[in-house]
């Protein structure tokens, strides 16, 4: 079982939608769940991180945890074409600086 | 500040070749990872630094791979011989530890290593 799961995609979604990434852990001992941005041919971008349980809520972003679940998710309403990219979820263990990332869901809007 | 800057920004190397990757980590940051990412097996860690000592190197892949970090500003991979196989995005990100849960990593924009 892979450490970070996530489905591949590519997730296709109409412009002004809300578009839904989700993201399994494996490790109960993870504190920090982040979620990167990647565009074709550039590095990963931080749109943002959580810890606690719950919502929480950056612009049209919002980034969901249920540790008992070992789920994470991040909406993005009103979706843009803009947003089209590759999603990275990223965990962090209790101790450890070092990230484990998913291998990305790709996200597809269209105009 | 600059950002995390990576040398070369592409390389192409024929098998059998040392190839040397580098890295400038943001002024202050006192952590450092090398990441690889190909297609197949996404973004993976393959060694990191704090305040420049290796702590975790589980992730290299053989010893055809070696990670230094001989100052706060400066690290380098290198891959001796080069193989086809490692053909990947090699990115290096920097990190400040001061907040154990949020550690931002900022990425630089990668080295793409083509061996043939």
């Amino acid at each position: 079982q892979k450490e970070v799961e996530q489905n591949s995609g590519p997730l296709s979604v109409p412009e002004g939608a809300i578009a839904s990434l989700n993201c399994t852990y494996s490790d109960r001992g993870s504190q920090s769940f982040f979620w990167y941005r990647q565009y074709s041919g550039k590095s990963p971008e931080l749109i943002m991180f959580i810890y606690s349980n719950g919502d929480k809520e950056d612009g049209r972003f919002t980034a969901q945890l249920n540790k008992a679940s070992q789920y994470v998710s991040l909406l993005i309403r009103d979706s843009q074409p803009s947003d089209s990219a590759t999603y990275l979820c990223a965990v962090k263990a209790t101790g450890f600086q070092k990230l484990v990332f998913g291998t990305g869901t790709r996200l597809l809007v269209s105009p | 500040d600059a950002g995390v800057i990576q040398s070369p920004r592409h390389e192409v190397t024929e098998m059998g070749q040392e190839v040397t990757l580098r890295c400038k980590p943001i002024s202050g940051h006192d952590y450092l990872f090398w990441y690889r990412q190909t297609m197949m097996r996404g973004l993976e860690l393959l060694i990191y630094f704090n305040n420049n000592v290796p702590i975790d190197d589980s992730g290299m892949p053989e010893d055809r791979f070696s990670a230094k970090m001989p100052n706060a500003s400066f690290s380098t991979l290198k891959i001796q011989p080069s193989e086809p196989r490692d053909s990947a995005v090699y990115f290096c990100a920097s990190s400040l530890g001061r907040d154990r849960r949020a550690t931002e990593a900022f990425f630089g924009q990668g080295t793409r290593l083509t061996v043939v």
